[in-house]
């Protein structure tokens, strides 16, 4: 069973425009939450984190946000560009856990000029 | 240095074969991840090296062997694999993996093919 889900395998975006990805967790124990980008053949690379206690947490053009009480988090990049075209894991930790993350299946992001 | 240098890049080996991944970092970390990564699927988590002493093993099967000689280096032994192995290897580290609010730092991964 999936604790981490990306229900969008993949998101078209204009550049410029605002994306939008998506993500839902179903262990309430899962108390800090990141998001990485991957490129094809490279490993992950951390964008963001956002810790259980917050909403909202903003660094340049992106943000995330979380809703405790949906189970769900999104990241926001504002203005898209090209260069953020790649695969985005949403992946989340558990305060009893240590760093053990569980990651979601992944959205592949295309930034059209 | 935020690196976790993976080598080799790629791997081609059979299943008779033994071969072995490298990683190393140079940032103090105390823990260090192997994960593993099929094509369009998550990364999944193999072991975890806390204070170079095995910490975690997720079950995984016996031809994986990993080896922590040192704060710095995480390696990961490789004998009679089978095709369905293939995959990308990541090895990761934090500064100690008992506590949260932290992010991995991630290598680019050793992409293995099992021939």
């Amino acid at each position: 069973d999936q604790q981490v889900k990306q229900n969008s395998p993949s998101l078209s975006v204009q550049e410029g425009r605002i994306s939008i990805l998506n993500c839902d967790y179903t262990n309430s124990m899962f108390d800090y939450f990141l998001w990485y980008k991957k490129y094809p053949a490279e490993g992950p690379t951390f964008l963001i984190s956002i810790s259980s206690i917050k909403d909202k947490n903003e660094d340049g053009r992106f943000t995330v946000f979380l809703n405790k009480s949906a189970k769900h988090l999104s990241l926001h990049i504002v203005p898209s560009q090209p260069g953020d075209s790649a695969v985005y894991f949403c992946a989340a930790s558990a305060n009893n856990a240590g760093n053990m993350l569980t990651f979601g299946g992944g959205t592949r992001l295309m930034v059209k000029p | 240095d935020t690196e976790v240098t993976q080598t080799p890049k790629h791997l081609v080996m059979g299943m008779t074969n033994k071969k072995s991944l490298k990683c190393e970092q140079h940032m103090g970390h105390r823990a260090m991840y192997w994960y593993k990564q099929k094509a369009k699927k998550p990364p999944e988590l193999m072991f975890v090296y806390s204070y170079e002493k095995l910490s975690i093993n997720e079950s995984v099967p016996s031809r994986f062997s990993p080896e922590c000689p040192n704060s710095s280096l995480l390696n990961l032994h490789l004998h009679a694999l089978q095709p369905e192995d293939s995959a990308l290897y990541l090895c990761a580290s934090s500064q100690d993996h008992l506590v949260t609010d932290e992010k991995l730092f991630f290598g680019s991964g050793t992409q293995l093919s099992v021939l």
